[in-house]
């Protein structure tokens, strides 16, 4: 089946600390690959995506490559803000559906 | 700003009561979606609509029926909920329901079921 397991959260890190989110997935056929972001009180917001093979997506100093061979999309930054403080989804789409991992709460303190 | 508009934002409704949750978007996205969210918790689909025709539907209970009326409107009307029906709704709306669209979300409707 298609399926997508994120690393659990809570996550706590430090202003300007380096992020990796770990995310993997199974999936059938040849899955697009997203990530996320849903600040409080909000919605979710497509924060970037990667449709094949070692694409990257970027935004926002956020980064993730889609790696077949190991099955991932993690996601990183090089330096957080306390503005990044959310819960990160990351998802595939195949089949004519989304799923969704179980979201990684990211609290950045100054 | 999100492109996708949901209204009300908060609702608060009894078991009893017949209530409709609205999304409206402008893109010109031909699929729309209706998601559940419970806290701390990822979405879950419930409907999808393809060209304004109801597509998927995830074996998700009578008492909540979605409507799509045009392609920039789609319903969700509600009726007879249950305390467990509380949560976070959530519509979306992409290009198409094809691999490579994103979808677009709304901030959703707050629903409390008295």
């Amino acid at each position: 089946g298609n399926s997508v397991t994120q690393m659990e959260g809570p996550v706590t890190l430090s202003e300007e600390a380096f992020l990796t989110i770990n995310c993997t997935y199974t999936a059938t056929g040849y899955p697009s690959l997203f990530w996320y972001v849903q600040y409080p009180g909000e919605g979710l917001q497509l924060l970037l995506k990667a449709t094949k093979a070692d694409d990257k997506g970027s935004n926002k100093g956020f980064e993730a490559t889609y790696r077949k061979e190991t099955t991932s999309f993690h996601l990183e930054k090089g330096s957080v803000q306390v503005s990044d403080s959310a819960v990160y989804f990351c998802a595939l789409f195949t089949g004519n559906q989304f799923y969704f991992g179980t979201g990684t709460s990211l609290t950045v303190i100054p | 700003d999100t492109e996708v508009t949901q209204t009300p934002k908060h609702l608060v409704m009894g078991m009893t009561n017949k209530k409709s949750l609205k999304c409206e978007q402008h893109m010109g996205h031909r699929a729309m979606y209706w998601y559940k969210q419970k806290a701390k918790k990822p979405p879950e689909l419930m409907f999808v609509y393809s060209y304004e025709k109801l597509s998927i539907n995830e074996s998700v209970p009578s008492r909540f029926s979605p409507e799509c009326p045009n392609s920039s409107l789609l319903n969700l009307h509600l009726h007879a909920l249950q305390p467990e029906d509380s949560a976070l709704y959530l519509c979306a709306s992409s290009h198409s329901s094809g691999r490579e669209q994103p979808q677009h979300f709304g901030d959703g409707t707050r629903l409390s079921i008295l």
